[in-house]
């Protein structure tokens, strides 16, 4: 089983839809994200959460919001879905420490928004 | 702004040769460096990482090098090998001060032609 899984995988929705996308990991980490890759703009990130009452904004999170329902649990919420935010969506995981940060990755939900 | 860039979007190397991926950035602050690797239908993996106060680290076939006056980093595979063929993502983050929020490159494609 993946360390960090990812539901959906993939979803296709209209403009105006409300969409979740849920995140768990069983790595025991205490931070965790959610990115969004877009061609020829790499991985960006939306919000970030060090621990479960600890939320923060990335770089783009407009049009987002998330919930970190337990140390394992961390969804990110479309209100209402709209065309430019079809991506391809990372939930990512890392433990504390300078040399310890990297990151661990889900596998990926992807989102088209119609 | 885009603070991580990767100027290459795409690399063809022969298979037993060197590649070399390069990445720069504008953060002065950044004191932490990683490479990931990802295929298609993944999740980034972690590859490799460096921290500001060496300016180079190895670890088998992979070599990342820093170039703090250049706000340059660049990672060697040597020698490449066909499944080293994915996308490679440079990040940076500024840990003492932001505490593992990363910035990523938009990434490069690369190519090991048998």
């Amino acid at each position: 089983d993946a360390d960090v899984t990812q539901t959906p995988r993939n979803r296709i929705t209209k403009t105006g839809k409300r969409i979740m996308l849920e995140c768990s990991q069983t790595k025991g980490h205490d931070r965790m994200y959610w990115y969004r890759q877009d061609p020829g703009l790499g991985l960006r990130l939306i919000y970030y959460s060090f621990d479960v009452k600890d939320i923060n904004k990335g770089e783009i999170s407009d049009g987002y919001s998330v919930s970190r329902q337990a140390q394992a649990k961390f969804s990110l919420s479309l209100e209402s879905a709209i065309p430019n935010q079809t991506a391809l969506y990372f939930c990512a995981t890392s433990d504390w420490g300078v040399e310890a940060g990297e990151l661990f990755f889900g596998e990926g939900s992807r989102l088209t928004v119609l | 702004d885009q603070q991580v860039k990767q100027n290459s979007p795409s690399l063809s190397v022969q298979e037993g040769r060197i590649s070399i991926l390069n990445c720069d950035y504008t953060n002065s602050m950044f004191d932490y460096f990683l490479w990931y690797k990802k295929y298609p239908a993944e999740g980034p993996t972690f590859l490799i990482s460096i921290s500001s106060i060496k300016d180079k680290n190895e670890d088998g076939r992979f070599t990342v090098f820093l170039n703090k006056s250049a706000k340059h980093l660049s990672l060697h595979i040597v020698p490449s090998q066909p499944g080293d063929s994915a996308v490679y993502f440079c990040a940076a983050s500024a840990e003492r001060r932001t505490g593992n929020q990363f910035y990523f490159g938009t990434g490069t494609s690369l190519t090991v032609i048998p």
